[in-house]
């Protein structure tokens, strides 16, 4: 079983629709979570961190379910400049005594005019 | 946020040769920098991370003497690719982080815009 695991897409939205995308993680003992956003060939970029509480950024709203090892992102009123790969990204703490950045797949969207 | 530049930004090379590729915190103090590849539709691998002046953590399977890292001030590692062949093409990604090394808290790393290697 993958560490973090994404559904790979695509997903083919019209503009304007709402999308949720779910990530699983394995390790019980991850301290933090992150949605990062990738355009083709350019490097990932920090979309929102995710807390326990859920946190909203505007379209976008994240949520974490520790219990259920569950992570989620909302984007709402979907533009076409949305359309990107969505990295969950889980941070571990490693046997080695150190955190590492693990990363899902990735899911992709395409918004369509 | 913080900027991490990353040299050349893309590289073709002939199978054999060694290529150097340099990233830099541009406006804080990396304590530990990370690299990482990845292949097309393929999520990031983390390769290897590197604390400033001492030697790399490499991960499973990525061998140490083919991808020399070296992390020896703190606003710049390199990663050597040695003796390069196709396969070893690849995005490759850099990232740093401020926070201290060894320490339990998750502080944020800030990616470099990768290098694009080609060996033909």
């Amino acid at each position: 079983r993958k560490e973090v695991e994404q559904d790979p897409g695509p997903f083919n939205v019209p503009e304007g629709a709402t999308v949720a995308f779910n990530c699983t993680y394995s390790n019980s003992a991850s301290q933090s979570f992150f949605w990062y956003r990738q355009d083709c060939r350019k490097e990932p970029k920090l979309l929102m961190s995710v807390y326990s509480s859920g946190n909203e950024d505007g379209r976008f709203t994240a949520q974490l379910n520790r219990a259920s090892q569950y992570i989620s992102l909302l984007i709402r009123d979907s533009k076409l400049s949305d359309s990107a790969t969505y990295l969950c990204v889980v941070n571990s703490f490693t046997t080695s005594g150190t955190y590492k950045y693990i990363f899902g797949t990735g899911t992709r969207l395409k918004v369509l005019a | 946020g913080a900027v991490v530049s990353q040299h050349p930004s893309w590289v073709i090379c002939k199978s054999g040769t060694s290529v150097k590729i340099e990233c830099r915190s541009l406006d804080f103090q990396a304590t530990t920098m990370f690299w990482y590849r990845q292949f097309p539709k393929q999520s990031l691998m983390l390769m290897a991370t590197s604390n400033e002046g001492s030697k790399a953590t490499y991960e499973q399977g990525v061998e140490k003497d083919k991808f020399l890292i070296n992390h020896a001030s703190l606003t710049l590692s390199t990663l050597t690719v040695t003796s390069a062949h196709p396969e070893d093409s690849s995005f490759y990604i850099c990232s740093a982080r401020s926070g201290l090394a060894g320490t339990t808290t998750a502080y944020e790393q800030y990616f470099g815009p990768g290098t694009r290697l080609t060996v033909t």
